[in-house]
């Protein structure tokens, strides 16, 4: 099937900038998310990007996607100790059912 | 966005039984889904649950073991059944938008 790879951990000093790394496979993919899990919660939508567009940027959030690479990447600036979860890159054809890679957990240290 | 309740927020069940997750969704819904959360791992869907027909399921999920129901929309349920260690998962509900899926904030089961 068609697979959703990222890195599972990484590691920043509070006030650096962190940068998830995702790639994906399905070149039918037309939107593509970021969810951000906290222990023990559900996941929350921290921002979504279509695939005909190559940037997107929200406060602190910078997602970039090169579609030829299918290589998506999110960036949090000025990362802060409540920034430490686990981040999920995901796609989908329909904006219904998606995919999800395995999640990459964020560690801030102070 | 959707807001969207989901209990029991956890459970510890015995082997064998069955456990009945509801999500219950602040507006109408076209789509709702059914996710499963393996300890450590990423979401793997269960099925869509569609109102007014069968749910679809995924690869590797049956009707039999985990039947859903939605009897209108904003509201579904997920039951796990005859459980084993194995289902211990955090089982997350979530609904379609124009703006990607919202999602509840799990069920998170642990079989003993």
């Amino acid at each position: 099937g068609e697979d959703v790879e990222q890195s599972l951990f990484l590691s920043v000093r509070e006030g650096d900038s962190s940068v998830i790394n995702c790639t994906y496979t399905d070149s039918s993919s037309t939107y593509l998310y970021w969810y951000k899990q906290e222990p023990g919660a559900g996941l929350q939508l921290l921002t979504y990007i279509f695939s005909n567009m190559d940037m997107k940027q929200d406060q602190r959030l910078t997602v970039l996607l090169n579609k030829k690479d299918k290589h998506l990447s999110l960036r949090i600036a000025d990362t802060q100790t409540g920034d430490s979860a686990i981040y999920f890159c995901a796609e989908s054809i329909n904006n219904n059912d998606m995919r999800f890679g395995a999640g990459t957990r964020l560690t801030v240290k102070p | 966005s959707a807001v969207i309740s989901q209990k029991p927020s956890r459970d510890i069940c015995q082997r064998g039984t069955s456990l009945t997750i509801q999500c219950q969704v602040d507006s109408q819904v076209t789509m709702m889904f059914w996710y499963r959360q393996q300890p450590g791992q990423s979401l793997t869907l269960i099925a869509t649950a569609n109102q007014g027909s069968e749910a679809t399921y995924e690869s590797g999920f049956v009707i039999d073991k985990f039947p859903i129901s939605r009897p209108n929309l904003t509201f579904s349920t997920l039951t796990v059944s005859n459980m084993s260690p194995e289902d211990s998962s955090i089982y997350l509900c979530s609904v379609g938008t124009s703006r990607g899926n919202t999602f509840g904030s799990g069920t998170r089961l642990t079989v003993v």
